[in-house]
């Protein structure tokens, strides 16, 4: 009965590597996020996406893709992977007009 | 930039006492006001939040405080317990039509001691 799921739990990697996030929810909303929270514990949103629009913070290199295959998933590529990257990566989803975000259980990425 | 501040960065407190927490954002068209707390391990959940036509928000030990005209907000946890021990974060968003992308403080880490 997960709300949001992501997998893998833990991810680590070569530099140079090209990688995947899965994220899902069953919750039915309309809107998913990736959020980006780095050593310091700081929450830096990265993409925000609906079936109609997909918002990029502009600082995200263009390296990190989100990729939608359908309303109830919301996946994270990741090309070229480089030791800044080393995070922890959430997926977070809410019903359009409401503010309440649902978080995922976060994907530790480990760039080595 | 960073529009939403948020301090103490870590914060100690006795079983019992009051923690506070307090942030400060910079964009007058934020309209929304929550608070996350998050586990070690586990994504952050939604606390309380607040909107900016009411000065305080109330939920059990948890009270969110709004100031508008000094674009400041605090969180004050009654009667702390070991169990509240966390990060604590606030973070503030504008309601359009692509979504609500919340802009989080930077976060306070939260130790109750027996």
């Amino acid at each position: 009965d997960t709300a949001v799921s992501q997998t893998p739990k833990y991810l680590v990697t070569q530099m140079g590597n090209d990688k995947s996030i899965k994220c899902e929810q069953n919750l039915g909303h309309d809107t998913m996020y990736w959020y980006k929270q780095d050593s310091k514990k700081f929450l830096k949103i990265m993409f925000s996406y609906n079936n109609k629009e997909l918002i990029i913070n502009e600082t995200v290199p263009n390296r990190f893709s989100p990729k939608s295959p359908d309303k109830a998933h919301l996946n994270l590529h990741i090309n070229s992977l480089e030791l800044g990257d080393s995070a922890v990566y959430f997926c977070a989803s809410s019903q359009a007009g409401h503010s309440i975000l649902y978080f995922g259980p976060g994907t530790r990425l480990l760039v080595l | 930039q960073q529009q939403v501040k948020q301090s103490p960065q870590s914060l100690i407190v006795q079983k019992g006492g009051i923690s506070i927490i307090n942030c400060a954002y910079e964009n007058t068209a934020f309209d929304y006001f929550p608070w996350y707390q998050q586990f070690p391990g586990k994504g952050p959940a939604l606390l309380i939040a607040i909107r900016p036509d009411v000065s305080e928000k109330k939920e059990g030990r948890f009270t969110i405080s709004f100031n508008k005209s000094a674009k400041q907000f605090s969180l004050h946890i009654m009667d702390s317990q070991p169990g509240d021990s966390a990060t604590y974060f606030c973070a503030a968003s504008i309601r359009n039509n692509a979504g609500n992308m919340l802009t989080f403080g930077g976060g306070t880490r939260l130790m109750v001691k027996p």
